[in-house]
């Protein structure tokens, strides 16, 4: 079965600070990955996803994230941090083939501070 | 494009009654919906996949009898809440997931808060 593991709950940077959001996951095969936001009472946003192809994946809101097969790691980064990043990151997990189903971390919490 | 709706986006209910929220696919075709159910401070948990046409696949541990999914169009999917108690009380996603090329993905709605009293 697919699992995903967000290992920080909840991470707190200065604005302006570069970002990084770990995320591991547990998989037969490579799946597919992605990054979604949410903001408090809202419903989600993809920040980005990575299905073949280029390991580094550009996403919207100046965020990015680096797949790395042997690590089995697909964490999320961003060079300076705006208070607007201010939200709960889930990274997921799907199964390319079938009906996708997609299974979601934790989720990590993050605090911009001025 | 690839806007999924959900309404009501909250709703307040007595123990005992019965509550339907729906999940519309609003400029592509959603072959397949998912169902989704979120505690506070937890993550998503996949409740059910739905084909057009097709009963719903429940995940393990959820009612179905409790929580009755219908996907009868190729833009709508409903979720039902029967005999609604304070337990059920959580934020619902659906998603919606085309049949090909960029709608090959999971679109969320912006969920449905529901509190039973």
């Amino acid at each position: 079965a697919q699992s995903v593991t967000q290992p920080d709950i909840h991470i707190t940077v200065s604005e302006g600070a570069s970002l990084e959001l770990r995320c591991n996951y547990s998989y037969g095969a490579t799946p597919y990955l992605f990054w979604y936001v949410q903001s408090p009472g809202q419903g989600l946003q993809l920040l980005l996803k990575y299905f073949s192809g280029d390991t580094l994946v550009q996403g919207i809101k100046g965020f990015e994230a680096e797949f790395k097969r042997s690590q089995s790691s697909f964490n999320l980064r961003k060079p300076s941090v705006h208070w607007s990043d201010a939200a709960e990151y889930f990274c997921a997990v799907a199964d390319p083939g079938g009906y996708q189903k997609v299974t979601f971390g934790i989720g990590t919490k993050l605090q911009v501070i001025p | 494009g690839a806007v999924v709706s959900q309404h009501p986006s909250w709703v307040i209910c007595k123990s005992g009654t019965s509550v339907k929220i729906e999940c519309r696919s609003l400029d592509f075709q959603a072959t397949t919906m998912f169902w989704y159910r979120q505690f506070p401070k937890q993550s998503l948990m996949l409740m059910a996949t739905s084909n057009e046409g097709s009963k719903a696949t429940y995940e393990q541990g959820v009612e179905k009898d409790k929580f009755l999914i219908n996907h009868a169009s190729l833009t709508l999917s409903t979720l039902t809440v029967t005999s609604a108690h304070p337990e059920d009380s959580s934020f619902y996603i659906c998603s919606a997931r085309g049949s090909g090329g960029v709608y090959n993905e999971q679109f969320f709605g912006p969920g449905t808060r529901l509190t039973v009293l």
